[in-house]
């Protein structure tokens, strides 16, 4: 199947901070998406981009789907940006179903 | 749209006994999914819907678990007997169709003691 590597696993930031986290993936696609996972579980969509270039207020997303990759930004970060991000694709060829990578574990601090 | 709605939130139950939980998509959606999350596998797809119809549930772990899809807006994903390595956080996902954004539900935190 297809292989989906996040990077940083961890990162801690300061409140005010920018950050960019990266989404690798193996093969090619027609289906991602960026979600949050908020500290109580709830998986929040943040972009659908199987390619392009998207922003949402302080978060941006680009995906480059001919070098297999997908970058995520967060400028002036906030504590409520704690959580888990989590990178998600569906294969182009024979696929149906999201295949998550590991997740970003980020920690915004006061 | 309220989105897709998952019941009940959390479940604590005794090992052997049958757990059922609930879901409903996004009206107008045509693609259901089951997931589950824990801290070793991640996030990992147990059955997809399509249409009601069950198209793939080759990650479905063993026997003892069972989906259902009896109409366009509910779905059970039920195990019996639970077992204590059941638990688990279990996600219901929809979409319109294939290759399209996909919308999770708020999970059920599943305990088998």
């Amino acid at each position: 199947g297809i292989q989906v590597e996040q990077s940083p696993p961890d990162l801690i930031l300061q409140e005010g901070a920018n950050s960019t986290l990266r989404c690798n993936f193996s093969d090619s696609v027609n289906n991602l998406q960026w979600f949050h996972q908020n500290p109580w579980g709830q998986l929040i969509n943040l972009f659908y981009i199987p390619s392009g270039t998207k922003q949402n207020g302080r978060l941006s997303a680009t995906t480059v789907a001919t070098e297999r990759y997908s970058l995520l930004y967060i400028s002036s970060s906030q504590t409520t940006d704690s959580g888990v991000y989590f990178c998600a694709v569906e294969r182009k060829a024979g696929s149906y179903q999201l295949t998550f990578g590991k997740g970003t574990k980020l920690s915004v601090i006061p | 749209d309220a989105g897709v709605i998952q019941s009940p939130r959390h479940e604590v139950t005794e090992m052997g006994q049958e757990v059922t939980l609930r879901c409903k998509p996004i009206s107008g959606h045509n693609s259901l999914f089951w997931y589950r999350q824990t801290m070793m596998r991640g996030l990992e797809l147990l059955i997809y819907f399509n249409n009601n119809v069950p198209i793939d549930d080759s990650g479905m772990p063993e026997d003892r678990f069972s989906a259902k899809m009896p109409n366009a807006s509910f779905s059970t994903l039920k195990i019996q007997p639970s077992e204590p390595r059941d638990s688990a956080v279990y996600f219901c996902a929809s979409s319109q169709r294939r290759n399209t954004e996909a919308f999770f539900g708020q999970g059920t935190r599943l305990t088998v003691v």
